[in-house]
């Protein structure tokens, strides 16, 4: 089974300071990633999915960004974090092809001031 | 595409009591949903899913059963204990599709 790796597990940024999120996957390849964002009390927001090597498909417009530069390997980032940008981000990783279930990674909590 | 809604958002209980907790889905070809808990601060986790073939599946205290025919699925926990205390996720696939659609989440209080 699939073991899913995210860093740092806390992080406290400025407001206007840059972002880097890191996710890798491990026991399994050519899988699809996704990222999702979790505000406080709420649901899951998806924000990007790939489903391989420099595909990224974005579900909503926000000065964020995703990148894929290995199989394995998904980044979430942002060259100017807003207050809005705090939240819960999740790293889901699921088999590929339909109906497959996905698997969360640990989080991280970002907290912007 | 897939819309889903889930009640209730919040459900208090007894120990000892059952819990339901209702998901309706839009996309009739819709044919996998998993369920989700998840404890505070953490990662959502896989409780049970069922596929659109079967219309109940049950695992220890925990059951879903699907009617595709109204177009809706749901978790029974019975012999609620304080650990059962979580937010709980549906989620349902339409066909073809890898991209799950969410429930907003049931926040299940289980009071000792």
């Amino acid at each position: 089974s699939q073991t899913i790796h995210q860093w740092p597990a806390t992080l406290v940024q400025p407001v206007g300071s840059p972002l880097s999120l890191e996710c890798t996957v491990e026991g399994t390849s050519n899988p699809n990633l996704y990222w999702y964002r979790q505000a406080a009390g709420r649901g899951l927001q998806l924000l990007f999915y790939s489903v391989g090597i420099g595909q990224i498909s974005s579900e909503v417009p926000q000065n964020l960004s995703a990148s894929r530069p290995q199989d394995r390997q998904f980044i979430l980032s942002s060259k100017k974090l807003l207050l809005s940008d705090s939240g819960f981000y999740l790293c889901a990783c699921q088999a590929t092809g339909p109906q497959e279930t996905q698997y969360f990674g640990p989080g991280t909590r970002l907290l912007v001031l | 595409g897939e819309n889903v809604e889930q009640h209730p958002s919040t459900l208090s209980v007894q120990e000892g009591d059952s819990a339901v907790i209702k998901c309706t889905y839009s996309d009739s070809a819709s044919n996998y949903f998993p369920w989700y808990k998840q404890e505070l601060g953490k990662r959502p986790q896989l409780i049970i899913d069922i596929r659109s073939n079967v219309g109940e599946k049950k695992d220890q205290r925990i059951a879903v059963t699907l009617n595709k025919t109204a177009k809706h699925f749901s978790l029974h926990i019975t012999e609620t204990q304080p650990e059962d205390s979580a937010v709980y996720f549906c989620a349902a696939y339409a066909g073809g599709s890898y991209i799950p659609t969410f429930g907003r989440g049931t926040s299940l209080i289980v009071h000792p």
